[in-house]
């Protein structure tokens, strides 16, 4: 009940497409959906996240659908450019996503933008 | 705000040897911390949550003489790993925040 799912594993786009990336909860006390992305070498850098009284969020070229009776969010990422190649994760958490709160990650999705 | 760093960025040792990675809070004080592992292409598994002034909680399968986890003050957390072995090669990985968390670079560790 704890896990989150996330697919697909990977994804390859052309530059200008809207990759979409999918994520599923179990655990209905989570209240904190984040999206993280990580380059390699690198720690994973907060995108945008969401909470469950709001079905979208946008900033930027990302944008969270989420769809609480169906325990289900998205990420998608507009005009996306060879600079957003990277591995994209989702979480959940409890407790309104406050940094005192244990972070669960998705399997991650590994994006190649091709130009 | 809220920055966090790691030291060292990369480390190589031989097996049997002790490591210490540093995690830092540099622009602002965290009560709370968390250590993450992460094998090359895998998620981020969490290992232990670092309280200030008091033991740290690990997960469950996390070793806890192996990983010794230090929150001395308000602005760092050691990780120590213990008698190092080839299987503890890995990407270590440090969180903290206010309001949300923020990781930082990580630490390569690599054990000959």
């Amino acid at each position: 009940q704890q896990q989150v799912k996330q697919s697909p594993q990977s994804l390859i786009v052309q530059k200008g497409g809207i990759p979409i990336i999918n994520c599923a909860y179990e655990n209905t006390a989570f209240d904190y959906f984040p999206w993280y992305q990580q380059f390699p070498g690198k720690g994973p850098a907060l995108l945008i996240a969401i909470r469950p009284d709001v079905s979208e969020k946008k900033e930027g070229r990302f944008t969270i659908s989420f769809n609480k009776s169906a325990k289900q969010f998205s990420l998608h990422i507009m005009d996306s450019q060879p600079g957003d190649s990277a591995t994209y994760f989702c979480a959940a958490s409890k407790g309104n996503g406050g940094a005192t709160n244990k972070l669960i990650f998705g399997t991650g999705t590994l994006l190649a933008v091709q130009p | 705000g809220a920055v966090v760093s790691q030291h060292p960025s990369w480390v190589i040792c031989k097996s049997g040897t002790s490591v210490k990675i540093e995690c830092r809070s540099l622009d602002f004080q965290a009560t709370t911390m968390f250590w993450y592992r992460q094998f090359p292409k895998q998620s981020l598994m969490l290992m232990a949550t670092s309280n200030e002034g008091s033991k740290a909680t690990y997960e469950q399968g996390v070793e806890k003489d192996k990983f010794l986890i230090n929150h001395a003050s308000l602005t760092l957390s050691t990780l120590t790993v213990t008698s190092a072995h080839p299987e503890d090669s890995s990407f270590y990985i440090c969180s903290a925040g206010l309001g949300t968390q923020h990781f930082g670079d990580g630490t390569r560790l690599s054990i000959l």
